[in-house]
């Protein structure tokens, strides 16, 4: 079974510091690796996905995220944290190949930017 | 035109009322999602349909009954809902099933009183 673990609810960085935002995955079959950004009031946006292709995968807004087999990680960076920013985070996990079309989401980060 | 909408964006209701949520996508895709969403919580999968046809429903209590009437539209109707069903609704669709990407409406901020 699939599952995706982010650790930290919450995550507060100050304007141009680095950003970091965890996620490991569980798969039993190689995976798909997802991030979304959901601003306040709002659906979710795809920010990059991991497909099997390269392993560092860049995003939009400056977002890039690396996937990690040995690790099980799929971590997402943003060298320097803008306001705009401030959102929560959803990795998110989908079989490679799978027929259900099923993604599986973490609990969420959410990113607090200060001044 | 890479979109999904949805509407209404809010929609209050009381717990006899019957309503509808409606979620377009124009981009030819064949499979098309219901999650839920509760405060800061993930979404949940609701339905799926593939083809039209009811593929997935995720054990959801029949006071939701979706609806498929072409490639393009996916509707969600509403009937006797309670105050916990209040949520943010999304729709969500992708090439077709075996695809893993999926693209997402904004939502619609369901309340019932």
């Amino acid at each position: 079974a699939q599952s995706v673990t982010q650790l930290g609810s919450h995550v507060s960085v100050s304007e141009g510091a680095l950003v970091l935002l965890r996620c490991n995955y569980s798969s039993s079959v190689p995976p798909y690796l997802f991030w979304y950004v959901q601003y306040p009031n709002q659906g979710l946006q795809l920010l990059l996905k991991y497909t099997s292709a390269a392993t560092l995968v860049k995003g939009i807004n400056g977002f890039e995220a690396e996937f990690k087999k040995s690790e099980t990680s799929f971590h997402l960076t943003k060298p320097s944290a803008h306001m705009s920013d401030a959102a929560e985070y959803f990795c998110a996990v989908s079989e490679s190949g799978g027929s259900q079309g099923n993604l599986i989401f973490g609990k969420g980060t959410k990113l607090s930017v200060k001044p | 035109d890479t979109e999904v909408t949805q509407t209404p964006k809010h929609l209050v209701m009381g717990m006899t009322n019957k309503k509808s949520l409606k979620c377009e996508q124009h981009m030819g895709h064949r499979a098309m999602y219901w999650y839920k969403q509760k405060a800061k919580k993930p979404p949940e999968l609701m339905f799926v349909y593939s083809y039209e046809k009811l593929s997935i429903n995720e054990s959801v209590p029949s006071r939701f009954s979706p609806e498929c009437p072409n490639s393009s539209l996916l509707n969600l109707h509403l009937h006797a809902l309670q105050p916990e069903d209040s949520a943010l609704y999304l729709c969500a669709s992708s090439q077709d099933l075996g695809a893993v990407e999926q693209y997402f409406g904004p939502g619609t901020r369901l309340t019932v009183t």
